[in-house]
């Protein structure tokens, strides 16, 4: 079975800091994905990461697939109140394997 | 409508009684998806169809859960003698085809079992 671990499980931060939260897992995946779930809603896709090493961009947010694809880490810059919601990773094909979640607080 | 949408957003009932839980998908997505999402959790993979069949029901937690989708769009997740460990969000996603295309999901369905 494969799992992802996230961590930390809990994150609580001023508005303007930096943050990275990160997605482990002793398996091989071929790709990872990053959502964002705000309370009430389904999660939202954000990125798909495929290559090992590939970093992609969006926005303030900067993901990152590790060499050996069986993690990653969601970077984010001057985190915003706005960027408030629960971190997703996700990995596989169908079905996707979710992790726990990052539960992120940005307080103004 | 543009996006996944389920019905109803809360559902309420008491232990043992019967559930049906429905999702309309993204018009002309033919791979359709039920997570269950307890607190605390990220969702988890209950079963999923491309089209009318089930491809893979392996994440169904027992028989009482069985869903369906008899014309390949719309699905109706069913929970038979609701139990207390049953309450939780369902989450039902879309994708245009099954095997890795994105998944957009609903909102969900909170079901709440007294």
């Amino acid at each position: 079975t494969q799992l992802l671990e996230q961590s930390p499980q809990f994150l609580s931060i001023q508005e303007g800091e930096n943050l990275t939260v990160y997605c482990n897992s002793s398996s091989v995946f071929s790709s990872l994905q990053w959502y964002r779930q705000e309370p009430g809603e389904g999660p939202v896709l954000l990125v798909t990461v495929v290559t090992g090493g590939e970093v992609k961009k969006l926005k303030r947010l900067t993901f990152q697939f590790g060499d050996a694809r069986k993690d990653s880490s969601l970077h984010i810059t001057a985190a915003q109140p706005g960027d408030t919601g629960l971190y997703l990773c996700a990995g596989g094909d169908t079905p996707l394997v979710f992790g726990k979640g990052t539960r992120l607080s940005v307080i103004a | 409508g543009a996006g996944v949408s389920q019905t109803p957003s809360n559902k309420v009932t008491e232990k043992g009684k019967y559930v049906e839980l429905r999702c309309d998908p993204i018009s002309g997505h033919t791979a359709l998806y039920w997570y269950r999402q307890s607190l605390g959790q990220g969702p988890e993979f209950l079963i999923y169809f491309q089209g009318t069949g089930a491809a893979d029901d392996s994440g169904l937690p027992n028989d009482r859960f069985f869903a369906v989708r008899p014309e390949g769009s719309v699905s109706t997740l069913k929970i038979q003698r609701t139990e207390r460990g049953d309450s939780a969000v369902y989450l039902c996603a879309s994708s245009l085809r099954a095997g890795g295309d994105t998944q957009y999901f609903g909102p969900g369905t909170r079901l709440t079992v007294l």
